[in-house]
């Protein structure tokens, strides 16, 4: 099946600093999902994003399916940016989403 | 729209009983999934529902698991008899085809 790699593993910020998070995957796909797990377990859905940029405040993602990558853009982090940031992937001909490990994200204050 | 509800959001038990865990899906979603999370395996998919009907269930662990959709807006997840190697978050999450998805705030399952 897909592999979904997501780097780095931790990532510990001041806040107010910018990040990057990357998400790497092994075959084309037709759906890409970043989603924010808060601190108290809710899987938050960020974007969907199989392919081009987009922006949402001081989050932002972009997708290059050919190049099989993507990232997601955290500005002006703040503490309640906290949490374990997740992509996870569709590839065709089958609709369920592969998860990738998490980039475990702490701000502090 | 409420997004997708589950219950119960915690249940703790004790071995050998039976578990079941529900799920209303965002209405006009056509799909939807079971995912489990451990700290050991992180999310992995259990089964997933198209239109009600089961489309794959190779995720379940073993027998004791079983899920149903006997309608669009209505699943269920049970374990029975439950272990304590059952004990983890359980997702309930719905989607459109080639749309987003989106997931419950899950249950979190205790088995003693």
């Amino acid at each position: 099946g897909i592999q979904v790699e997501q780097s780095p593993p931790d990532l510990i910020l001041q806040e107010g600093a910018n990040s990057t998070l990357r998400c790497n995957f092994s075959d084309s796909v037709n759906n890409l999902q970043w989603f924010h797990q808060n601190p108290w377990g809710q899987l938050i859905n960020l974007f969907y994003i199989p392919s081009g940029t987009k922006q949402n405040g001081r989050l932002s993602a972009t997708t290059v399916a050919t190049e099989r990558y993507s990232l997601l853009y955290i500005s002006s982090s703040q503490t309640t940016d906290s949490g374990v940031y997740f992509c996870a992937v569709e590839d065709f001909g089958n609709e369920k989403l592969t998860f990738g490990t998490g980039t475990r994200l702490t701000i502090i204050p | 729209d409420a997004g997708v509800i589950q219950s119960p959001r915690h249940e703790v038990t004790e071995m050998g009983q039976e578990v079941t865990l529900r799920c209303k899906p965002i209405s006009g979603h056509d799909y939807l999934f079971w995912y489990r999370q451990t700290m050991m395996r992180g999310l992995e998919l259990l089964i997933y529902f198209n239109n009600n009907v089961p489309i794959d269930d190779s995720g379940m662990p073993e027998d004791r698991f079983s899920a149903k959709m006997p309608n669009a807006s209505f699943s269920t997840l049970k374990i029975q008899p439950s272990e304590p190697r059952d004990s983890a978050v359980y997702f309930c999450a719905s989607s459109l085809a080639f749309g987003g998805w989106d997931f419950g705030p899950g249950t979190r399952l205790l088995v003693l």
